[in-house]
């Protein structure tokens, strides 16, 4: 089954303890990036990466970081969370190209005290 | 940069009722998508216009593309309560890598 997986899905963690969020999938697609979606300002990119070592900033990436060492994985690293960071997290994925047709995953809940 | 300003923001209303959802900007897009995002899951596509003017159908549901492919619109006839759910619209720029999303309708659809 053509997939994004997130892991982990819920997440209660404290100001400062560096975590990840991992992200895979299964599709071959050469595009991945990372939303936050927050009440009233909606679905934000953080940061995006159209291929392997290639990553660049979204709208909101200031306290985030990624990598993109293989092809399927993306993971999002909060080296020092604070609690504005509290939010539910998607990552997605789709075809270089003129399709923009994304595929989202399940969404992680972040919740930084 | 938010650049598509979706209404109404909140809807509810009961079974059987149709209803427009509206996704409208200054900017044109290549094409438009909608999404269809259901409690603690992620958005799931519906549908992508590409062309000025044209129509979609799936079902109870019908997109429209502007011509000037700057607006979109969503219909759904004759609501059922699994349509509940916070629709997005997002548009494809015409240079550029990134998805502009909507803040999105939440539709709650009653019995």
């Amino acid at each position: 089954e053509a997939q994004v997986t997130q892991n982990p899905r819920y997440l209660i963690t404290v100001t400062g303890k560096k975590l990840t969020v991992t992200c895979s999938q299964n599709m071959n697609h050469e595009y991945m990036s990372w939303y936050r979606q927050d009440p009233g300002l909606g679905l934000r990119q953080i940061y995006y990466s159209m291929n392997v070592e290639v990553t660049d900033k979204g709208d909101v990436p200031e306290g985030y970081k990624v990598s993109r060492k293989e092809k399927r994985n993306f993971p999002l690293i909060l080296e020092s969370p604070s609690p504005n960071q509290t939010s539910l997290y998607f990552c997605a994925s789709r075809v270089m190209g003129s399709s923009y047709e994304q595929y989202f995953g399940p969404g992680t809940r972040l919740t930084v005290t | 940069t938010q650049l598509l300003e979706q209404s109404p923001q909140f809807l509810s209303i009961q079974e059987g009722e149709n209803l427009t959802v509206y996704c409208n900007s200054s900017s044109v897009f290549s094409s438009l998508q909608w999404y269809r995002q259901e409690p603690g899951e992620g958005p799931v596509l519906l549908v992508t216009v590409v062309t000025g003017g044209e129509v979609k159908k799936l079902k109870r549901l019908t997109f429209q593309f502007g011509d000037a492919r700057k607006d979109s619109s969503l219909h759904i006839t004759a609501a059922q309560p699994g349509d509940t759910g916070l629709y997005l619209c997002a548009g494809a720029p015409n240079s550029g890598y990134a998805l502009n999303f909507g803040k999105g309708t939440s539709l709650l659809v009653t019995p």
